[in-house]
């Protein structure tokens, strides 16, 4: 079964601080690992992946990820928070499922940036 | 390159109507996938279409149906609309190929209110 846990709805940074947010996920398989945002009433925009080719993954933005095979998590972290980033971030894994290639995803995680 | 785009953008109907949602994948995905997104939550699977077949479902009613086009475009067709229908409709778009590693590619989304 797979599923994805995101540790804290909301989390409030000031400005410049360190952005981290937490997902943790459990597969059946190798799991591929993903990590969208969302800006209000918009659709979802992909952060970045994790597909086993490195376990620290830099994506967009400048926020990057570390796969931890151990602790079954890919948490999403960025050093200096901007305004911009204020958003709903999503963390998925995305597994053939049913025949199709398909994104579980958490409940996400809403960032808000404190000037 | 042009993106996923999704119309209407908004969209309000009555109990027990019908509705249909239109989706264009991005240029040269093959692979359309849509997801309900109830207020505050995941995006959640409901189907993905590939070469014009249903080739996966999610945990949804065969009230939820759809369609893809030669064209890759696609419809999202719910019948018998319930209240709890109401929710944010992705389409996302993906490269040939169904693999769990596949980037999907999303629309802005249809907000459908049933009252």
């Amino acid at each position: 079964a797979q599923s994805v846990t995101q540790l804290g709805s909301h989390v409030s940074v000031s400005e410049g601080a360190l952005v981290l947010l937490r997902c943790n996920y459990s597969s059946s398989v190798p799991p591929y690992l993903f990590w969208y945002v969302q800006y209000p009433n918009q659709g979802l925009q992909l952060l970045l992946k994790y597909t086993s080719a490195a376990t620290l993954v830099k994506g967009i933005n400048g926020f990057e990820a570390e796969f931890k095979k151990s602790e079954t998590s890919f948490h999403l972290t960025k050093p200096s928070a901007h305004m911009s980033d204020a958003a709903e971030y999503f963390c998925a894994v995305g597994v053939l499922w049913t025949g199709a290639n398909n994104l579980f995803f958490g409940t996400g995680t809403r960032l808000t940036v404190i000037p | 390159e042009t993106g996923v785009t999704q119309s209407p953008t908004h969209l309000i109907k009555t109990r027990g109507q019908q509705v249909t949602l239109r989706c264009s994948s991005q240029s040269g995905h093959n692979t359309v996938s849509w997801y309900q997104q109830a207020l505050g939550q995941g995006p959640q699977f409901i189907f993905q279409y590939y070469r014009e077949e249903e080739n996966g479902r999610g945990n949804f009613p065969p009230r939820f149906s759809g369609l893809q086009f030669p064209n890759y475009s696609s419809e999202l067709n719910v019948n018998a609309l319930e209240l709890d229908d109401s929710a944010l409709y992705l389409c996302a778009s993906s490269s040939p190929g169904v693999s769990g590693s596949r980037e999907q590619y999303f629309g802005p989304g249809t907000r459908l209110t049933v009252t």
